[in-house]
């Protein structure tokens, strides 16, 4: 069965410093992809960054990048030059490539914070 | 830009009612879904929606059922709500090409069943 796995329930950084939030997933599919979400204390979850696993290079949006070690099964965000307002929540997801109706599954998350 | 409306940011019920939580998105996506929020246990699918009239089970759907008459609305019923029932309800929608298309979200109904 699919899972996801976010081992750090919290984090702090300081501002201006990178920060990298781990995630590792586990599918026996081949197709698959990997999205990460904030979600800031007013509750709203943002869509970050996408991942497939048949991309060759690691996605990058912004300061977030996503460091995919596929054989490692491990998808982990990358903040670069923290900033007050990425104090959150962050959650990974993954779809299957058989999924459907391209439902998300999730994981527990991890409260990022940032100190000024 | 997408946007998913739920209809109600706060809701307190009491034990036993009948609670509907109503979830509406304006991008004509084909598929909806409704999430549990739980600290610690991340978010948990319990229903799901490909198209008009078609429901299926996420991962914890008992308690729960759905009704999706229009492709717009997507309504999450509890038929006799309990206090374990007590949690944030997030709604989001998807565009018919699963692949990169990330879900949207509303910004959350956050039930208290007493």
């Amino acid at each position: 069965a699919q899972k996801i796995t976010q081992t750090q329930p919290g984090m702090f950084v300081q501002e201006k410093e990178a920060v990298t939030l781990d995630c590792t997933y586990d599918t026996s599919d081949q197709s698959y992809g990997l999205f990460w979400y904030k979600q800031p204390s007013s509750g709203e979850m943002i869509f970050l960054i996408y991942q497939g696993s048949y991309d060759e290079q690691n996605a990058t949006e912004g300061r977030y990048s996503l460091n995919f070690q596929k054989a490692r099964k491990s998808a982990n965000l990358v903040i670069s030059a923290s900033q007050l307002g990425d104090s959150a929540m962050y959650f990974c997801a993954m779809r299957e490539g058989g999924a459907g109706g391209g439902k998300l599954i999730f994981g527990q998350g991890t409260e990022l914070s940032v100190k000024p | 830009d997408v946007k998913v409306t739920q209809s109600s940011r706060y809701l307190v019920k009491r034990t036993g009612e009948k609670v509907f939580l109503e979830c509406v998105q304006d991008m004509d996506h084909e598929n909806m879904f409704w999430y549990r929020q739980d600290p610690g246990l991340g978010l948990r699918l319990i229903y799901f929606s490909y198209d008009v009239k078609m429901k299926e089970k996420g991962d914890i759907p008992e308690g729960y059922s759905v009704s999706r008459e229009k492709k717009e609305r997507f309504s999450l019923i509890l038929e006799s709500a309990s206090t374990n029932q007590t949690s944030m309800y997030l709604c989001a929608s998807s565009g018919g090409e699963a692949g990169r298309s990330p879900l949207h979200f509303g910004n959350g109904t956050r039930l208290t069943v007493t």
